[in-house]
């Protein structure tokens, strides 16, 4: 059971170039979640999503983009990198939804370094 | 809006000892609360919630929270503290009250756990 499985783990990008971390899921979850986690901060929300088809823009959604195409993939893309955008990335998923008590489960985190 | 807040960035325990990490939140109407772990380079894992019912909530690895209304607070609670609990503890509180919405992350507390 592999759960939430996220890829890269590690990437270094300059500044202007583009890319997406995967995320996919085999417990056949609908809600799927992408955050990310500076140092010395909590979560911060940047897109969720649902169910396939379905994407709404979270807390700090700028400089990002999202797909739901499946049930199990939503791939987060990131547009001209800046180094602000230097940050563990980490995708989870839960099948009821948290606003009514789901329970998430991560992936192990995308370390991500914008130079 | 709702909140939570974590009032202590670090706590330090000695092994044996009974342990107690902080936990506020500011919430309009019921509150669903959560306590999530991080170990070193891994994603959050769920350790325990409060959606209704019984105050004392037991969860993974001995852990309890108690949920008080009067206090606003949900502390995490472990009778006798290992090594191995040291790690970054997250409290969280949902953001609504429809499956799709979001939870809030508190900023989390660093737990020490000293042999």
């Amino acid at each position: 059971n592999a759960g939430v499985t996220q890829t890269p783990k590690f990437r270094i990008l300059k500044i202007g170039q583009s890319m997406t971390l995967q995320c996919t899921q085999d417990m056949n979850h609908n809600y799927m979640y992408w955050y990310r986690q500076d140092p010395g901060m909590g979560l911060k929300l940047i897109y969720y999503s649902v169910g396939a088809g379905i994407t709404d823009k979270g807390e700090v959604p700028n400089g990002y983009n999202v797909s739901r195409s499946t049930t199990e993939d939503f791939p987060l893309r990131l547009e001209l990198a800046a180094p602000s955008q230097t940050s563990v990335y980490f995708c989870a998923s839960t099948r009821q939804g948290t606003g009514v008590g789901g329970e998430l489960f991560f992936g192990e985190g995308s370390r991500l370094t914008v130079l | 809006a709702q909140s939570v807040a974590q009032p202590e960035d670090q706590v330090n325990v000695a092994e044996g000892n009974p342990l107690t990490v902080k936990c506020t939140y500011s919430v309009s109407g019921n509150p669903y609360l959560f306590w999530y772990v991080q170990y070193p380079n891994r994603g959050l894992q769920f350790l325990l919630k409060y959606i209704t019912g019984d105050n004392l909530v037991k969860g993974s690895y001995g852990f309890e929270a108690e949920f008080n209304k009067s206090q606003t607070s949900f502390h995490l609670k472990k009778p006798s503290a290992l090594v191995s609990d040291s790690a970054l503890y997250f409290c969280a509180v949902r953001d609504g009250y429809s499956s799709a919405s979001k939870i809030i992350f508190g900023s989390g507390t660093r737990l020490s756990i000293r042999p």
